[in-house]
């Protein structure tokens, strides 16, 4: 089955800095990459997906890279504010298979 | 607000219990997806329904179940509770059988003592 490891496991930046969560998934099948936010008492929140047919995404501040060859993708955070302080998940999924998580990666913004 | 909901919110019970968690996904969907997650095993997949039929099978052990009725609303039934059951357990629904695009619930925290 799918396997996804996440990295780093804690990221602390300073507000303003940039952020960079990171992904590996080792099904070449694999073609839906979701990445959750995930605070604290409340359940995952989808904030940026993408696809296998394109290789980056933005959307205002984040983006999501692809690289199917590496088998790897990645969340950018730009200009980090405090309120991105959360838990992110990467995940993984064939179209209709089921999604794989990353262990998650607490990222801590200090203003 | 992802539109979904589950109920309750947090759970009590002892060992050898049976509980009941419930979720209702956001209004056009048709599949539930449910999730354990706890601190040593992060986000883990149990079981999906799909209009009602059991489409795929996860982690999930013999002593749990569940089931998605006509109104879509699922359940989740967890039974002779140890207290390694104990975790916060969501729900999630999308569109179609694919996986794309799920959207969580808030969750239910079940504390087994």
């Amino acid at each position: 089955g799918e396997n996804v490891e996440q990295h780093p496991s804690t990221l602390s930046v300073q507000e303003g800095d940039s952020a960079v969560i990171k992904c590996t998934y080792s099904d070449s099948a694999s073609n839906y990459f979701p990445w959750y936010k995930q605070e604290l008492g409340k359940g995952p929140q989808l904030i940026i997906d993408i696809r296998s047919n394109v290789g980056e995404k933005k959307d205002q501040r984040i983006a999501v890279t692809l690289n199917k060859t590496a088998k790897h993708f990645s969340l950018h955070i730009t200009e980090t504010q405090p309120e991105d302080s959360a838990v992110y998940f990467c995940a993984a999924s064939r179209r209709y298979s089921t999604l794989t998580f990353g262990k998650g990666t607490m990222l801590l913004v200090s203003p | 607000d992802s539109g979904v909901t589950q109920t309750p919110k947090h759970l009590i019970t002892a060992t050898g219990q049976r509980v009941t968690l419930r979720c209702s996904p956001r209004s056009g969907d048709l599949s539930v997806y449910w999730y354990q997650q706890s601190l040593d095993q992060g986000l883990q997949f149990l079981i999906q329904y799909y209009n009602g039929e059991e489409r795929a099978k996860g982690n999930i052990l013999e002593r749990f179940s569940a089931q998605q009725f006509p109104d879509l609303h699922s359940e989740l039934n967890l039974s002779s509770l140890e207290l390694g059951d104990s975790a916060l357990y969501f729900c999630a629904s999308s569109n179609g059988a694919s996986s794309y695009e799920q959207y969580f619930g808030p969750g239910t925290r079940l504390t087994v003592t």
